[in-house]
């Protein structure tokens, strides 16, 4: 089966550019979660989504970032405009919905430089 | 919220036991996690307990749970250098929403 699929796997761009990063969960999983990942601060979750709807998007560092679930099998985070301080690697994790065992899957990030 | 900690570093030989310790603080937690994250890769999920267990065996890896004092540790039996990444510990929370550690970097040395 097929697991997590970020796209692009990296970017580079300068800064003011507006960036999107796109992921697709496992076919099934209910629960979509973004993720970044930075030296300084560890793993942290921005925004996660129950059946393409935001659950929780407390983590989203400003209005700068949004992300949006139009369907079951895709989910934008976008940042416009970008800023140095956003490069860092983006995870995208997926689990089913359920009582008891249901772990998040990862793909395998999206590595964000802006210069 | 939840606080998941963990140590920074550990380093061990090849061949050692390598034991990496994880404190969490949510007693609802119905599951525990470890996940390893190799350089360059997303996070994989390596084992669970569940919360009503206080070991489970793996292989090389051994997982065991404190409740009382909300401890978790993962133990790996004779670690080799394709151990060597960073070990996550997880708790999951309402809405599947996990809180994670913030990683301890394996490092093993030949």
């Amino acid at each position: 089966d097929a697991g997590v699929i970020q796209s692009p796997r990296h970017e580079v761009t300068e800064m003011g550019q507006e960036v999107t990063l796109r992921c697709k969960p496992i076919s099934g999983h209910d629960y979509l979660f973004w993720y970044r990942q930075t030296m300084m601060r560890g793993l942290e979750l921005l925004i996660y989504f129950n059946n393409n709807v935001p659950i929780d998007d407390s983590g989203m560092p400003e209005d700068r970032f949004s992300a949006k679930m139009p369907n079951a099998s895709f989910s934008t985070l976008k940042i416009q405009p970008s800023e140095p301080r956003d490069s860092a690697v983006y995870f995208c994790a997926s689990s089913p919905q359920g009582i008891g065992y249901q772990p998040q899957h990862f793909g395998d990030g999206t590595r964000l430089s802006i210069l | 919220g939840e606080d998941v900690e963990q140590s920074l570093f550990l380093s061990v030989r090849e061949g050692d036991s390598s034991v990496i310790n994880c404190t969490y603080t949510d007693s609802s937690s119905t599951y525990l996690y470890w996940y390893k994250q190799e350089p360059g890769a997303g996070l994989q999920l390596l084992t669970y307990i569940f919360s009503n267990m206080d070991m489970k065996q793996d292989q090389r890896l051994t997982v065991l749970l404190n409740k009382k004092d909300k401890h978790l540790s993962l133990r790996i039996a004779d670690t080799q250098t394709g151990d060597s990444a960073i070990y996550f510990c997880a708790e999951n929370g309402n809405f599947n929403k996990f809180y994670f550690g913030s990683g301890t970097k394996l490092n093993v040395k030949p």
